[in-house]
């Protein structure tokens, strides 16, 4: 059984550069969240899906944040015009459905704007 | 001011203690209330949680809720090196989706 699994692990993109950060959540499950993490701190919530709809994206911290889950499987974290702000891990989280409590994270992506 | 507060320590204790670990929230509506548990490069991983006021007990684990002070905590007995990492409590609306994080705090077990 297979958790979810984020991709790549690690990406250091240079200031301006798009990067795409991918998470395969676990086979059925109906919600996926996007959560980031900046060093010392807890997670913050960026955007839920449930299975193809995207119904809460409020956490996106500007227009350059962007994700999408056409299927209502794997999913995609856009980030346009990357900034030194936007170095964080990105975690991705899946559960089975809306009203279970319990929610099962990734390991992340590590992202390093230079 | 965020919705939920928690020390970020770091907190180290000698094998074999009793640990406790606390965090406040400000929003009187949050319903659901969890710890997990996050080793260094690695995501969080759900310990326990509760609905409402009350206590849950786990093994070593204690999770403890009251909602007339907005206190949540975590007691972690015979505290193991294995135990050392970032706890972070998280609390849910009634009827959301997204969880609230605390900032997490960093234990150390000494052996």
């Amino acid at each position: 059984g297979a958790g979810v699994s984020q991709s790549p692990r690690y990406k250091v993109a240079k200031r301006g550069q798009d990067v795409a950060l991918r998470c395969d959540p676990i086979s059925g499950h109906v919600s996926l969240f996007w959560y980031q993490q900046a060093l010392g701190q807890g997670p913050e919530f960026l955007t839920y899906f449930q299975n193809e709809a995207q119904l809460d994206k409020s956490g996106l911290p500007s227009d350059r944040f962007f994700a999408e889950r056409p299927e209502g499987s794997v999913s995609t974290l856009k980030i346009q015009r990357t900034q030194q702000e936007d170095s964080a891990v990105y975690l991705c989280a899946s559960r089975d459905r809306p009203m279970n409590t319990e929610a099962f994270f990734g390991q992340g992506t590590r992202l390093t704007v230079v | 001011q965020k919705e939920v507060e928690q020390d970020p320590g770091p907190l180290s204790v000698p094998e074999g203690a009793i640990v406790s670990l606390n965090c406040t929230y400000s929003n009187s509506a949050f319903q659901y209330f969890m710890w997990y548990r996050q080793y260094s490069r690695k995501g969080p991983e759900l310990l326990m949680y509760t609905y409402s006021s009350g206590n849950k007990e786990d093994g070593r684990f204690t999770a403890q809720v009251d909602k007339s002070s907005k206190y949540i905590s975590l007691f972690i007995r015979d505290s193991q090196p294995s135990d050392s990492a970032t706890y972070l409590c998280a609390s849910i609306l009634q009827g959301a989706q997204k969880l609230v994080f605390g900032q997490g705090t960093r234990l150390t077990i000494n052996p």
